[in-house]
């Protein structure tokens, strides 16, 4: 069975300062894997997405985040926040294109003047 | 904008009672999946419809079910309602490539109808 932890609930950072929101999965087979953004009141955005090839993804919002497949991690990167940014950030993984998706729980990223 | 859209907005309702809910698909999407979003926690799978049936279920009762169809709308069901079904319910819509027609990789989520159990 697949699973997905994120290590932090909430993450402060100062705006324009970088952020990493942390991401681990667990998986007998191969997996894709996906950030979503939630925004207040809101559904959710993908944000980017691992299928296959190059382990370094680029997404919106100059968000980017990396697949270690030792580490089992695909952590979420930007190297300035801006306010825009205050959402909930969702790491999630499936097993198929178009599968179930099982999400972490979340972290809340809360931005800093 | 994802093109997928869900009604109502919100609903409030009592234990015991029936509710319908609602999800219009991005077109040509011939898959809908269904996500319970508790608050302070990440959606979970509840089931998946392609082609108008059912393909695939989380941990979930029977009285949770579902119908899609042609139109690329579709609807969750939930029966005798309990005070822990107060949620956000998604819906996510996607076009199934394993049938060799090309798919999207990716779910396309609807903004989401919160239902509050009184």
């Amino acid at each position: 069975a697949q699973s997905v932890t994120q290590l932090d609930s909430q993450v402060p950072v100062f705006e324009e300062a970088p952020v990493e929101l942390r991401c681990n999965y667990s998986s007998s087979v191969s997996v894709y894997l996906f950030w979503y953004v939630q925004y207040p009141n809101q559904g959710l955005q993908l944000l980017l997405k691992y299928l296959s090839g190059s382990t370094l993804v680029k997404g919106i919002n100059g968000f980017e985040a990396e697949f270690n497949k030792s580490q089992t991690s695909f952590h979420l990167r930007k190297p300035s926040v801006h306010i825009s940014d205050t959402a909930e950030y969702f790491c999630a993984v499936s097993m198929n294109r178009d599968d179930k998706i099982i999400f972490g729980k979340g972290t809340r990223l809360h931005i800093l003047p | 904008e994802t093109g997928v859209t869900q009604s109502p907005t919100h609903l409030i309702k009592t234990r015991g009672q029936q509710v319908t809910l609602r999800c219009s698909s991005q077109s040509g999407h011939n898959t809908v999946s269904w996500y319970q979003q508790a608050l302070g926690q990440g959606p979970q799978f509840i089931f998946q419809y392609y082609r108008e049936e059912e393909n695939g279920r989380g941990n979930f009762p029977p009285r949770f079910s579902g119908l899609q169809f042609p139109n690329y709308s579709s609807e969750l069901n939930v029966n005798a309602l309990e005070l822990d079904d107060s949620a956000l319910y998604l819906c996510a819509s996607s076009l199934d490539g394993t049938c060799g027609g090309g798919g999207t990789d990716t779910q396309y989520f609807g903004p989401g109808t919160r239902l509050t159990v009184l």
